[in-house]
């Protein structure tokens, strides 16, 4: 059974037109977490929630914003896509954040975006 | 700042090789060390995970090597086959995942 699911797993948006993607987990995981990923480079860590705490990293455009309302649920929500959105985002869980010797994240299958 | 670094990017090797797969990070401040598998157009999948006080973890086909002095990790895929043909990244752990950019591996029949 999944345990970790993105919906879409394609999306297709036209430049400047918000967009939404969906995250929920059957974990029951405390932490989950947003990362970009451009054709051929690492997953760029975006955001995470611990609980309900949001961690923004600094370096994560204004552009881009999260929700969790629920355990089960995150979403992100890029308000004005631009062309250099397109990419690939993945979402994960793991059970606690960071810190931990022993904690493994578990991703979702991503959701490809293209910006029109 | 934590860099992660793969070598090689790229490698194709014919269907029943061993082969190497190398990480290097920078700092060795870390909580423990990941290997992932991705293929085309998926999430990932965590292969290993080697805690900071272990030296290696063991799965299968697959044996991950930490040595956190050098600043290194190794995956040692044995007897390899056409379905390991994907992406293998590494990350460490801080606090949050530093990814590398990863090896795509082919693996001819």
């Amino acid at each position: 059974d999944a345990m970790v699911i993105q919906n879409p797993r394609y999306q297709v948006t036209q430049f400047g037109k918000p967009v939404t993607l969906s995250c929920s987990q059957t974990l029951n995981h405390n932490v989950m977490y947003w990362y970009q990923q451009k054709s051929s480079q690492a997953p760029k860590l975006l955001f995470h929630y611990y609980d309900k705490d949001f961690n923004n990293e600094a370096d994560t455009p204004d552009n881009f914003q999260s929700r969790r309302p629920n355990t089960s649920f995150c979403f992100l929500d890029i308000r004005s896509p631009g062309l250099g959105d397109a990419a690939m985002y993945l979402c994960a869980t793991s059970r606690v954040a960071g810190g931990s010797s022993t904690d493994t994240q578990y991703f979702g299958p991503g959701t490809r975006l293209t910006v029109l | 700042k934590q860099e992660v670094t793969q070598i090689p990017a790229a490698l194709s090797v014919p269907e029943g090789e061993n082969l190497v797969l190398n990480c290097s990070f920078t700092d060795s401040a870390i909580y423990n060390l990941q290997w992932f598998r991705q293929d085309p157009g998926k999430g990932l999948t965590s292969l290993l995970l080697i805690q900071s006080s272990q030296r290696e973890q063991t799965s299968g086909r697959l044996n991950a090597s930490l040595d956190k002095s050098s600043g290194r990790s190794t995956l040692y895929i044995a007897a390899s086959q056409p379905g390991d043909s994907a992406t293998y990244l590494c990350a460490v752990s801080e606090g949050k995942l530093i990814f590398g950019q990863g090896t795509t591996l082919q693996v001819k029949p």
